[in-house]
Order: structure tokens, then sequence, then C-alpha cells
């Protein structure tokens, strides 16, 4: 059964530092989504991503943040300037079509600011 | 925008008997309303889910029952088993770009 691939499993790195994450998510899916997890707590959405373009995004997704779809297959997540409070597991879903239909994660990066 | 509420937070049942996990939304508009289980450290994944069309729906021990009239759903869970145990999330999708907005989830703990 094809997966949703995340890399890194876990990524490091000193405040201030950029991270990007990436994601390969599932071939023939069309819509491309990043949520993030802080320990304990829910999943919350950041933005979803369609036609290269994003279709929504959340009040945590700001100037910080950007996604990209550099080529037909890996979707990034890009913070530019990380703080404490971005640790967190950053999750990539992709699903086939929009409204109603299965969004499939991968296994998530686990992401620590120190 | 959308809100998931989910109940009970945490969820103790013994190896074989029933566990029922409740949410309730707040946007009409919803449509769509997965489960997902998460294990530690794991990734969620998808068990079952409904859409507004549909009443109910079963698949082995699981099954989801919607009333959108009184905007709420839950899981059901028979015959549990201890590889049961996990975080069960609610969601559902709202807007454009079906965003999924997920409760705030369920620890359930099945126990021999």
């Amino acid at each position: 059964e094809p997966e949703v691939t995340q890399t890194p499993s876990h990524q490091v790195t000193q405040m201030g530092q950029e991270v990007i994450l990436r994601c390969v998510p599932i071939s023939n899916h069309l819509y491309f989504y990043w949520y993030r997890q802080i320990l304990g707590q829910k999943v919350e959405f950041l933005v979803s991503f369609y036609n290269n373009e994003i279709s929504e995004k959340s009040e945590i997704f700001d100037d910080q943040f950007s996604v990209e779809r550099p080529d037909g297959s890996n979707f990034t997540l890009k913070i530019r300037s990380t703080k404490l409070e971005d640790s967190a597991m950053y999750f990539c879903a992709s699903c086939s079509e929009g409204l109603g239909q299965p969004q499939h994660f991968g296994d998530g990066t686990r992401l620590s600011i120190l | 925008g959308e809100n998931v509420e989910q109940h009970p937070s945490t969820l103790s049942v013994q190896e074989g008997d029933s566990a029922v996990i409740k949410c309730t939304y707040s946007d009409s508009a919803s449509n769509y309303f997965p489960w997902y289980k998460q294990e530690l450290g794991k990734r969620p994944q998808l068990i079952i889910d409904i859409r507004s069309n549909v009443g109910e729906k079963k698949d082995q021990r699981i099954a989801v029952t919607l009333n959108k009239t009184a905007k709420h759903f839950s899981l059901h869970i028979t015959e549990t088993q201890p590889e049961d145990s996990a975080v069960y999330f609610c969601a559902a999708i709202t807007g454009t770009a079906s965003k999924l907005t997920f409760g705030t989830g369920t620890r359930l703990q099945v126990t021999l």
C-alpha cells in the first residue's frame, strides 16, 4: 500500500536556525497538508496546498513558515527562524481529492529546538 | 471556524468490553468525519470514516454513528482487545481545502 514518507524522522536545531522538513506524498494525490502536534496535545492544521499554491493556512502558519513543491514528488515545509515553541511533531498528509476524502499521514518529523 | 469537542479524555475498559467515544462539532457545513488511532510516537492512522449522508457505518468491531441534527458523532469499539489501546482522535472536515479539525483525543486503555 502506498504511503506518505517524511524525512528526517528527527531534527534537532538551535533556536533561530532554519529547518526544512521534507515529505513525499502518495503519487497520485493532489492535495497536500502539514499538521503539527505538540507533545501530548491534539493534531493542529498548519497549511493546505493544491495546484501549486496554498489553499488555506492557520494562524500558526505565520511569515516564518513557507511551503513548496519544488518538483513532482516532494513537498517541503520551511521554518525560517525557529523558536522554542516550534518544537513538535510535524505530520505531512495527502489525499486524492478534496472535500470528503481520507487524508493519509506520514510518520512525522520530530522537531526539537534547543 | 470549526470546533470539535471530544469526550472522555481517558477511558479504561476491560478486555472484551465495549468502548464509546463521543464528539461534537460546531460547523453544520462539515460533511466528513474520520476517526484516527494514534499509537505512541506514531502517525495518526485512519480507522473509519463517515460522510454526512450516512447515519451509521460499521467495519468489523468498529462502528461510527452520526447525528447531523445534534452535530455529534461517536466511535464504538466492541470486544476490545489490548491492541486497541491507543489515543483516538475524531475529526471533521470543513472548508474547500478540506482541512481536518481534530478533537482533543481519548486515551483508551484496555486492561486484561
